[in-house]
């Protein structure tokens, strides 16, 4: 299965950072990358697919790069609401797998 | 609106069965790919099963392949997983999910989840 490593795992960040999730693949999976936040209790919520295609009422602040290898997830000026755990996911191949999670926290 | 609702979770013993049920709504649940995703408690999202929208496709996770089931009924707008042989790793957030229909295979990305179901297994 194709394995996903997220980087960093914890942050901290201010309100108003720009912050930078980094996820790389064990193999090449083209564009076939989400990215999901997650805040305590709650389900998943769906960012971005494809890479790069922002998911509708996304706030515009959110946005992905990336194919092959290396992807990123940046949240070009972060708010209160957005201090979460994101999650990629690779959908290239039928046996879907989860990055490990980057928890952004309060500086 | 979208809804899924999961049900069925709660305390079993290594070596027991559980059948989880997620009901859907708002929206024609016969067009879907549908899938189990799971949280252990305080750790990372795993991917569980596939469903394709017919049943003609299944797929699980090496994790609980030969002991967990997926299936559907789409007249009843339904999907479940029968667990068996259940761990004590077994134990997690269950979520329902639905592959996006802007997804080009039968697999995808996920754009709408359940609230989740807890099962734990401990004797």
């Amino acid at each position: 299965a194709i394995q996903l490593t997220q980087s960093p795992s914890s942050l901290s960040a201010s309100v108003r950072d720009r912050v930078t999730i980094t996820c790389r693949a064990s193999q090449g999976i083209s564009s076939a990358l989400a990215w999901y936040q997650q805040k305590p209790g709650k389900a998943p919520k769906l960012l971005i697919y494809d890479a790069s295609s922002l998911e509708s009422g996304v706030p515009s602040r959110f946005s992905g790069s990336g194919s092959g290898t290396e992807f990123t997830l940046t949240i070009s000026s972060l708010q209160p609401e957005d201090f979460a755990t994101y999650y990629c996911q690779q959908f290239n191949s039928y046996l879907l797998t989860f990055g490990g999670g980057t928890k952004v926290e309060i500086k | 609106e979208v809804q899924l609702v999961e049900s069925g979770g709660g305390l079993v013993k290594p070596g027991g069965s559980l059948r989880l049920s997620c009901a859907a709504s708002g929206f024609t649940f016969r067009s879907y790919t549908m899938n189990w995703v799971r949280q252990a408690p305080g750790k990372g999202l795993e991917w569980v099963s596939s469903i394709s929208s017919s049943s003609s496709y299944i797929y699980y996770a090496d994790s609980v392949k030969g002991r967990f089931t997926i299936s559907r009924d789409n007249a009843k707008n339904s999907m479940y997983l029968q667990m068996n042989s259940l761990r004590a790793e077994d134990t997690a957030v269950y979520y329902c999910a639905r592959v996006s229909a802007g997804a080009t295979f039968v697999w995808g990305w996920f754009d709408a989840w359940g609230q989740g179901t807890l099962v734990t297994v401990s004797s």
